[in-house]
């Protein structure tokens, strides 16, 4: 298995535009999950999917970000407008549902100036 | 709401053994977790602890107990490419994993 797949791998845009993170997960995981990691604040959970449903979107900080799974092998993460604070790494992640151990993808660097 | 606390650094020398702490508060609790982060890298699945005691995958053990909300990592034998972040995360009720700040190993030869 070619493991989590996330593209773009880095990411740099203006203030303002649109960003769209993409995210193939393991087939056969049901759980995925949009995480996102800065120094100051760690791995946060942005919001995860159980069977393409979305189950806890606590995590998204603002209307600005939204996420969707319209199928059990692809995921989009998007930001719109941008910011620079958004800038992180963001990962995604998948898991059999309930399973303990995640597999994480490589991550997306997004730098927005 | 889940949270976790872990020292931010560890030191250590080639060939010793460390120990990485990890408390937690979560309301549910469906086991720690531990991850382990190169920098640059993705975090990647070290273990798994649902129930009380330790468990050992080589050279890396990790220890829970219940009771005292408390759980930790144990590194043995180590080695240079053990440098890394470490994670704690822990599952309540209805979500999914939530991660300590981690802690950042430094091994030195």
């Amino acid at each position: 298995d070619a493991g989590v797949i996330q593209s773009p791998r880095h990411e740099v845009t203006e203030m303002g535009q649109e960003v769209t993170l993409r995210c193939k997960p393991i087939s056969g995981h049901n759980s995925l999950f949009w995480y996102r990691q800065t120094m100051m604040r760690g791995l946060e959970l942005l919001i995860y999917f159980n069977n393409n449903v979305p189950i806890d979107d606590s995590g998204m900080p603002e209307d600005r970000f939204s996420a969707k799974m319209p199928n059990a092998s692809f995921s989009t993460l998007k930001i719109q407008p941008s910011e620079p604070r958004d800038s992180a790494v963001y990962f995604c992640a998948s898991s059999p549902t309930g399973h303990y151990g995640y597999t994480f993808g490589s991550g997306t660097r997004l730098t927005v100036v | 709401g889940q949270s976790l606390e872990q020292p931010s650094e560890v030191t250590a020398v080639e060939g010793a053994i460390v120990q990485i702490n990890c408390t937690y508060q979560t309301s549910g609790f469906y086991g720690l977790s531990w991850y382990q982060q190169h920098d640059g890298g993705a975090p990647t699945f070290l273990s798994y602890n649902g129930l009380d005691g330790l468990e050992e995958t080589g050279r890396f053990s990790s220890f829970l107990s219940r009771s005292d909300s408390y759980g930790y990592l144990l590194l043995q034998e180590l080695q240079m490419k053990d440098s890394a972040s470490y994670f704690c995360a822990v599952r309540g009720a209805g979500t999914a994993l939530i991660f300590g700040k981690g802690t950042t190993l430094s091994v030195s030869s």
